[in-house]
């Protein structure tokens, strides 16, 4: 079946500008997480998703990032003002267990965004 | 705190060669080692993983060693070809927690050369 989608794939934004970025997780998948990618380097944690549930958003960077999955499945990830320290790849990854196990992840191709 | 570190930085191997790659860890509570391969532009794909119940598990080319008491674990490419060329990520995860985030080593760039 499909795997993890993740639009748009590239986003240029002027510092200051609002963006969302969008995830669809493959069907069914109850878990799903958003990591940040720097360039050179690996990927960082910032928010997790059980169903519509967010049960951790301890790596969110600050109060411009916004997560949300509203019925459960496609995520919207927002980030208001956007500074130039945000450009990355964001990666979406999504799992079909919950709590225990050890169910692989699997990842979209992310989204790199620019802010200039 | 870096809590996965993982060396080289990049890696150049000849077709044919062995290419290896090291991780060490240092939250106790992980208990799951997976290894992430990427290539340009898109995302991580599960290479192999490795739970510490056992201390080697290899599937096809692809070996990973664990040392528990070291904290240490490490990535084995053997017969390198030149399509195996990208980024190679070790990464932990305590999966006993309520939530599966993954921490990650900050990536080995894997050349081979035809």
């Amino acid at each position: 079946g499909a795997g993890v989608s993740q639009s748009p794939r590239y986003k240029v934004a002027k510092r200051g500008q609002d963006v969302a970025l969008r995830c669809d997780p493959i069907s069914g998948h109850v878990s799903l997480f958003w990591y940040q990618q720097a360039l050179g380097q690996g990927p960082e944690f910032l928010t997790y998703f059980q169903n519509e549930a967010q049960l951790d958003k301890s790596g969110l960077p600050s109060d411009r990032f916004f997560a949300e999955r509203p019925e459960g499945s496609v995520s919207t990830l927002k980030i208001q003002r956007t500074q130039q320290e945000d450009s990355a790849v964001y990666l979406c990854a999504s799992s079909d267990e919950a709590a225990g196990g050890y169910n692989e992840q699997f990842f979209g191709p992310g989204t790199r965004l620019t802010v200039l | 705190q870096q809590q996965v570190k993982q060396s080289p930085q990049s890696l150049i191997v000849q077709k044919g060669g062995i290419s290896i790659i090291n991780c060490a860890y240092e939250n106790t509570a992980f208990d799951y080692f997976p290894w992430y391969q990427q290539f340009p532009g898109k995302g991580p794909a599960l290479l192999i993983a490795i739970r510490p119940d056992v201390s080697e598990k290899k599937e096809g080319r692809f070996t990973i060693s664990f040392n528990k008491s070291a904290k240490q674990f490490s990535l084995h490419i053997m017969d390198s070809q030149p399509g195996d060329s990208a980024t190679y990520f070790c990464a932990a995860r305590n999966s006993g927690g309520s939530n599966y985030k993954l921490t990650f080593g900050k990536g080995t760039l894997l050349t081979v050369n035809p």
